[in-house]
């Protein structure tokens, strides 16, 4: 079965400091994966997605995901944290066939001025 | 763009009343979910359909049930709710059945049931 683990359920920076959410997956299938993002009282949108291909994956607001296969993760990093990503951010990975995605528990980011 | 909206954003029912969510889609999507968020245990997934009239059971099914009789509109029913279904719920939408296709959330309701 899939599954995904976020390390640490709050991660607290610095703003301008670098931004890194961890993120590791269990996958009987080559898996893809997905980083979501939930700011305050709004549903999840997609911050990036790795499926085949190059390895390190950019996203939207500077964000982005490198594949690690031999590691098992897939990491979501930022260099120069902004008051605007505090937010809540969600691994997920996508089962075989055609099943739902399976999300990780989320990390909360918070940016301290 | 895609659009996924609920029909509340907050919503406050009793124990044992009949709860109706709905969200509708306007992007012509096969594919629409329900899960339930909730604090350290992240999105857990309720029901999904892949089509008009079809329904799965995701991981935590029991006490909900679903009903799609139109594509763009997905409404998750509790039976009678109870003060464990206090809860955020996010709907979501995608185009096609497939692992490359991306979700589409709402914005979600917060219900609480007294």
């Amino acid at each position: 079965a899939q599954s995904v683990t976020q390390l640490g359920s709050h991660v607290s920076v610095s703003e301008g400091a670098l931004v890194l959410l961890r993120c590791n997956y269990s996958s009987s299938v080559p898996p893809y994966l997905f980083w979501y993002v939930q700011y305050p009282n709004q549903g999840l949108q997609l911050l990036l997605k790795y499926t085949t291909g190059a390895t390190l994956v950019k996203g939207i607001n500077g964000f982005e995901a490198e594949f690690k296969k031999s590691e098992t993760s897939f990491h979501l990093t930022k260099p120069s944290a902004h008051m605007s990503d505090a937010a809540e951010y969600f691994c997920a990975v996508s089962p075989s066939g055609n099943t739902p995605l399976v999300f990780g528990k989320g990390t909360r980011l918070s940016v301290i001025a | 763009d895609v659009k996924v909206t609920q029909s509340s954003r907050y919503l406050v029912k009793r124990t044992g009343e009949k709860v109706f969510l709905e969200c509708v889609q306007d992007m012509d999507h096969e594919n629409m979910f329900w899960y339930r968020q909730d604090p350290g245990l992240g999105l857990r997934l309720i029901y999904f359909s892949y089509d008009v009239k079809m329904k799965e059971k995701g991981d935590i099914p029991e006490g909900y049930s679903v009903s799609r009789e139109k594509k763009e509109r997905f409404s998750l029913i509790l039976e009678s709710a109870s003060t464990n279904q206090t809860s955020m719920y996010l709907c979501a939408s995608s185009l096609l059945q497939g692992r490359l296709e991306t979700q589409y959330f709402g914005p979600g309701t917060r219900l609480l049931v007294l």
